[in-house]
């Protein structure tokens, strides 16, 4: 994972409290991911991001939001944490046509 | 119905088989197709990148892509059970913005 960090690594939150999650990337590359992993859905797209300001929505993304005021920096906020956000998100990173670079992941768990 | 499709699985083999991973998906735009392959508490790590029909070769692992037919294959030989992981089809319809759709992962135990 090197190049890409995600913190924190774990969260365990309170339904109703709004929660963020941090991906840091030091490859200075142009696209941002934000996913979420469960089982038998597989990896879905919540945001990304083309650009510094520049972000799109995904899939799944009610009740998620981001940021990205930085090339290196792409924000994911809850903004009320449920019960059905409880999930593992993953950041990942990518210039052109490349594959993606994940991030180790955030496993999320909302009680 | 998703756009793409991967048997979950599990699969369990013996050490030294020859594995096969398969996808199906309906879009007929996709044009870049990956696999990747995840430890368990890991993120996904890319394993074969592939563009258009054809096969790709890279030591013990092919990738295979049958455009006509909409499905994608992976091919692992004398599997050893450091490949015990969860394999990943991933695809996209152009290059620049990449934007993937992952299938929901395979879970492959290659046992001794």
């Amino acid at each position: 994972d090197a190049g890409i960090t995600q913190s924190p690594r774990h969260k365990v939150t309170e339904t109703g409290t709004p929660v963020t999650l941090r991906c840091h990337q030091t490859e200075n590359h142009r696209y941002m991911y934000w996913y979420r992993q469960d089982p038998g859905h597989g990896l879905r797209l919540i945001h990304y991001s083309y650009g510094v300001k520049d972000t799109d929505k995904g899939e799944v993304s009610d009740g998620y939001s981001v940021s990205r005021s930085k090339t290196e920096d792409f924000l994911l906020t809850l903004e009320s944490a449920t019960s059905s956000q409880t999930s593992v998100y993953f950041c990942a990173i990518s210039q052109d046509a490349d594959g993606y670079t994940f991030g180790s992941g955030t496993r999320l768990t909302v009680v | 119905q998703k756009e793409v499709e991967q048997d979950p699985g599990p699969l369990s083999v013996p050490e030294g088989a020859i594995v096969s991973l398969n996808c199906t998906y309906s879009n007929s735009a996709f044009q870049y197709f990956m696999w990747y392959r995840q430890y368990s508490r890991k993120g996904p790590e890319l394993l074969m990148y592939t563009y258009s029909s054809g096969n790709k070769e890279d030591g013990r692992f092919t990738a295979q892509v049958d455009k006509s037919s909409k499905y994608i294959s992976l091919f692992i030989r004398d599997s050893q059970p450091s490949d015990s992981a969860t394999y990943l089809c991933a695809m996209s319809r152009s290059g620049g913005y990449n934007k993937l759709i992952f299938g929901a992962g395979t879970r492959l135990a290659v046992h001794p």
